[in-house]
């Protein structure tokens, strides 16, 4: 188990700036999650893959947010003129679908970006 | 709207001492619930987790959670914490065959040796 890998560790950017992370799941699993995680909060759930097919979206995932899983394996998580509270810890999870209770999910190190 | 609430943010304890840290969700359907801990450094990790029989669930480390469906409450306890224990947890909820996560805003365990 190489465990959920996400990159990079830490971002940097000014304001108005686009960014994109990346999320590598363990490899067997074929659902993958998105999270944002504030100072003092618990991680926001943003969006939801299975395979490749996007199945949920949050309503805090506003149209400057897309995410994608092209080949149901790793994702990217792309923030378009980023703005100050963007700034987050951004998780990655994934886990491996079953029938009957959803099974718990593995999380990555996440990636924290900073705007300037 | 769905929400856990986690009533204890900053929990301070001596080695040896027991520990409860509550956890109660808003939701009437079924529920599977699970604690996540997050060591210093470290990514969250699943500590326990109820799906269904027996309301009393262990986990890994000592640690024990309980069901309590008329209370919608899943409380954490250890009857023994260790400084290692020093962490952050995270109730979290899934909706009964839906596929989100609701977690709670977390509580800081300090453990003082």
């Amino acid at each position: 188990d190489t465990g959920v890998s996400q990159d990079p560790r830490h971002k940097i950017t000014k304001r108005g700036q686009n960014v994109t992370f990346r999320c590598d799941p363990i490899s067997e699993h074929n659902r993958l999650y998105w999270y944002r995680q504030t100072l003092g909060q618990g991680p926001e759930f943003l969006t939801y893959f299975q395979n490749e097919a996007q199945l949920e979206k949050s309503r805090l995932l506003s149209d400057r947010f897309s995410a994608e899983r092209p080949k149901g394996s790793f994702s990217t998580l792309e923030i378009q003129r980023t703005e100050q509270g963007d700034s987050a810890m951004y998780l990655c999870a994934s886990s491996l679908a079953a029938s009957g209770p959803d099974q718990p999910q593995h999380f990555g190190d996440g990636t924290r970006l900073s705007i300037l | 709207a769905q929400s856990v609430s986690q009533h204890n943010h900053h929990v301070i304890l001596s080695e040896a001492a027991s520990l409860e840290l509550g956890c109660n969700y808003s939701y009437g359907g079924t529920v599977n619930l699970f604690w996540y801990v997050q060591y210093p450094g470290q990514h969250l990790q699943l500590l326990l987790k109820y799906f269904s029989g027996d309301p009393l669930v262990k986990g890994i480390k000592g640690f024990e959670a309980e069901f309590i469906k008329s209370k919608f409450s899943f409380n954490l306890r250890k009857p023994s914490v260790q400084w290692s224990d020093t962490a952050e947890y995270f109730c979290a909820v899934n909706l009964y065959n839906f596929n989100k996560f609701y977690f709670g805003s977390g509580t800081k365990l300090n453990v003082k040796p």
